[in-house]
């Protein structure tokens, strides 16, 4: 089970730190990734991370801007999300796996609204 | 940037009957250590997608078997023999053979 929580209303330059808790699986033995569902536009891959945090990819269009991290201690994940803009309004959810096992667990999801 | 392109967009279909969606990649989906990463996911409304099919093929733990996927290189199809009132909901694809990762548009199925 994965459950998100963090989202809220920022203003357009504002930052926001999500997190993911995890249960029921080893989360440790998991690579994990941040999905988000943009509206009408469709799902984004954003990032994901290496089972012990060694290795970090994402999306060009978050690059530089968000930063994936997780601490296996207390099953979690996060993403700290700074210079938001109006196009990172989306539904974020987290979920279990890479990109070649992808997604196999979903959270519900964290609404990030960016407006001013 | 693997672009996935799925049709129909909107599929309106009757109770009882099958269903199909395709999903065509810009590139071949098969990865140099011989998978091809084409997954397919479901969303209800209201609800987190959940995954149907992974590797083309495979089944997830309590999905359905009128659920089935095949294809091979760059097309791709999700298959349902018979719709149910559960099936309603929009239908991804998803590429994760090449960075990044990439979805296709999704597919709207509603019962006519």
């Amino acid at each position: 089970q994965l459950v998100e929580s963090g989202g809220g209303l920022v203003q357009p330059g504002g930052s926001l730190r999500l997190s993911c808790a995890a249960s029921r699986f080893t989360f440790s033995n998991s690579w994990m990734t941040w999905v988000r569902l943009i509206p009408g536009k469709g799902l984004e891959w954003v990032a994901n991370i290496k089972e012990d945090g060694s290795e970090k990819y994402y999306v060009d269009s978050v690059k530089g801007r968000f930063t994936i991290s997780r601490d296996n201690a207390k099953n979690s994940l996060f993403l700290q999300m700074n210079s938001l803009t109006v196009e990172d309004t989306a539904m974020y959810y987290c979920g279990r796996g890479g990109s070649h096992d992808a997604l196999d667990i979903w959270g519900q999801g964290t609404m990030v609204t960016v407006s001013s | 940037d693997v672009v996935m392109t799925q049709s129909p967009l909107s599929l309106p279909v009757t109770l009882g009957q099958p269903a199909s969606i395709s999903c065509r990649s810009s590139q071949s989906l098969l990865h140099s250590n011989g998978h091809t990463f084409l997954n397919w996911f479901h969303q209800r409304p209201g609800q987190s997608p959940r995954r149907l099919i992974y590797e083309v093929s495979n089944r997830d733990s309590g999905v359905p078997d009128r659920f089935s996927g095949s294809g091979s290189g760059s097309d791709f199809t999700l298959k349902i023999s018979r719709v149910e009132a559960e099936d309603v909901g929009v239908y991804f694809c998803m590429q994760g053979t090449h960075w990044p990762v990439t979805f296709g548009q999704g597919t709207k199925l509603e019962i006519k």
